[in-house]
């Protein structure tokens, strides 16, 4: 059975950091691309990264770009997003999920981040 | 970017009516080369994850009810629930994979008339 479960969220000032981790279990992890995408309270979805399984290649929201790294390690079975200098706007739950590839076919609980003073 | 749009926002059908959910990309996501529309269906139940439903714009995930279907290519899609039961209250989300960034439409909310 395909698990993934983040952790790392919590309350976090302005202009503070996050590491964001996805434990990925019953599949073959380093065989897929990964992605992040987030929810802010009460709205919609929003992409914010990827990494891909077969050449490395990364990719982000122009919303988070220079201030969030995606990584991985493969054997950790892991997924990890690091992210800076937060703001009020990057509030929202967190989740992993991973790709058939293309569409998400399994997605993690989520983790909530909120960034607040 | 390509832009993600659904309609309607919200809709209410009784039990074991049609329920259609529209969605419209501002560029097309039919990659030429495989004939593949880049667009998946997911559902979202209050305090869960989305759930997938439906990829290459018509494919079932294993697991979902046959009540469910995708249909459309190009730029317009359409999700279709043939016989509305109590558990499909739910936000239906498209997404389009076809480019980076990928983009999610905003929702449709579905409730029971």
């Amino acid at each position: 059975e395909v698990q993934l479960l983040e952790s790392g969220g919590g309350l976090v000032q302005p202009g503070g950091s996050l590491r964001l981790s996805c434990a990925a279990s019953g599949f073959t992890f380093r065989s897929y691309t990964m992605n992040w995408v987030r929810q802010a309270p009460g709205k919609g979805l929003e992409w914010v990264s990827t990494f891909s399984s077969s050449d490395g290649s990364t990719y982000y929201a122009d919303s988070v770009k220079g201030r969030f790294t995606i990584s991985r390690d493969n054997s950790k079975n892991t997924l990890y997003l690091q992210m800076n200098s937060l703001r009020a706007e990057d509030t929202a739950v967190y989740y992993c999920a991973k790709s058939i590839p293309g569409a998400y076919d399994h997605w993690g609980q989520g983790t909530l981040v909120t960034v607040s003073s | 970017d390509i832009v993600v749009t659904q309609s309607p926002d919200s809709l209410a059908v009784s039990l074991g009516e049609r329920a259609t959910i529209n969605c419209k990309s501002s560029q097309s996501v039919l990659y030429s080369s495989n004939n593949k529309n880049y667009l998946a269906w997911y559902q979202q139940k209050p305090g869960q994850p989305p759930k997938l439903l439906i990829y290459w714009a018509s494919t079932r995930e294993s697991g979902v009810p046959d009540r469910f279907s995708g249909s459309g290519s190009g730029t317009d899609f359409t999700l279709t629930i043939s016989s509305l039961q109590a558990e499909d209250v739910a936000v239906y989300y498209c997404h389009q994979y076809y480019s980076i960034p990928q983009t999610f439409g905003p929702g449709t909310k579905v409730d029971i008339k």
